[in-house]
Parts: structure tokens; sequence; C-alpha cells
């Protein structure tokens, strides 16, 4: 089964506007990490926000927030007042395990491109 | 912010010759580094984990004698991509934990792109 699913594999969104994309996960361990990046064409990881499993406040980063419903094992990502800039495929993923442990590794979703349109 | 980086940017090989990629932690120390294989239009996936000092863990799949990964120190892990095919080409991304950084802290080098003709 997939870890982490993206279901969008793309996505028109118009400048200005939020936009939000979905992400689910699956694991059985209590202790995990949330993260969403964006990467351009380029080819670069952005990092853009974190959520730990245990955080109970939804994580925000300026114009980005996430949606953390664990009970639904989602960690939805919006992005408000979409800019130009904001093109490019955006990645899920997830760390399983205790946050302190250096070698957990990533486990990413298989993205969801957008496209904000002027 | 932490960085790390990866050299070179861009390679074009022919094919059967040995490509290594250099990943290094500019500003901390890295245990584990991780290396990850991304095709166009597609996800990262994982290949390996490298260990400094220790042998790599290898993802199912993965060839160990094809993909040679070794992380001598705390801030270089290098993988070769042994007798490259064409198939090999691909945009290959390394990435570092900086632990005392805290749990957000999982930082990607910028990638280097491999053609193999």
């Amino acid at each position: 089964a997939q870890k982490i699913t993206q279901t969008q594999p793309g996505m028109f969104v118009q400048e200005k506007e939020a936009v939000t994309l979905d992400c689910t996960y699956d694991t059985s361990d209590q202790s995990y990490g949330l993260f969403w990046y964006k990467q351009p064409s380029s080819g670069e990881m952005i990092f853009l926000i974190y959520q730990g499993s245990y955080d109970e406040q939804n994580a925000t980063e300026g114009r980005y927030s996430l949606n953390f419903q664990k009970a639904r094992k989602s960690a939805n990502l919006v992005i408000s007042a979409s800019q130009l800039g904001d093109s490019a495929m955006y990645f899920c993923a997830m760390r399983e395990g205790a946050a302190e442990a250096a070698g957990n590794k990533l486990t990413f979703g298989g993205g969801t491109r957008v496209l904000v349109k002027p | 912010g932490a960085v790390v980086s990866q050299h070179p940017s861009r390679v074009i090989c022919k094919s059967g010759t040995s490509v290594k990629i250099e990943c290094r932690s500019l500003d901390f120390q890295a245990t584990t580094m991780f290396w990850y294989r991304q095709f166009p239009k597609k996800s990262l996936m994982l290949m390996a984990t490298s260990n400094e000092g220790s042998k790599a863990t290898y993802e199912q799949g993965v060839e160990k004698d094809k993909f040679l990964i070794n992380h001598a120190s705390l801030t270089l892990s290098t993988l070769t991509v042994t007798s490259a095919h064409p198939e090999d080409s691909s945009f290959y991304i390394c990435s570092a934990r900086d632990v005392a950084g805290g749990p957000k802290t999982q930082y990607f080098g910028p990638g280097t792109r491999l053609l193999v003709l």
C-alpha cells in the first residue's frame, strides 16, 4: 500500500486565490512527521512546512498552512493568495519514527503540479 | 540556514563509464545522508541510506554494485554510478538531516542531472 497518496496530479489556480493540495498517509507509527516541499523546474526541493504527529496546532509558515486531520490521516497543504511564482510541483512526504533519529527516511507522494494563472 | 551541496550539477557521460556524485553538508554534521532518484515528472524514490563509517542501506531493487555509496566523513557522501547505461539517466538528489536543528531540518541538495549517451 502507498504510504503517501496525493490524488491530484495537476491543478490550475487563479492568481490571488487559495488552493488546497491533498495528502493522505498511512502509518502504524505513533511518532511521525509530515512535510511539504515545492519543486520548481530547476529541480531543487524547497521546504515549505512541517507537522509533527504530536503537534496539536496546525502548522503555518507564511502563506502556507497545513490542515492536519490525524484521525483521517490527512495533511493537506493550503496556499493562500497564490502567486505566479507558486507554479511548481508540490510533494507531500512522511518521516516515520522518532524525530530525534537521524536515520529515518522520507517517503514521498506522487506530487501535484500546480499552475497559477494570471 | 543549513545547506547541502551537490557536485556536479549536471554530467553527460558515455555508456560504460563511471560517474561520481558528491553530496556535502556545509555547516552541519550528518551521520546519515539519503540518495534519491527522480525520473521526469515522477516522484522522488529513495535509493539508499548512507551511513558514516559503515555500509549503506539499499532499498529493495537497487543494485548495490551498480550504485556505490561511500560516506567517509560526517560531511561528505558520494554516489558512484558504475558502468553507466542510458537507463541510468536521471536526476539524483541527496538529502541530509541536521538532527541538532530540530525535526523539520531535512535538507536537500540541488540535484545532479545525469545523461548517459
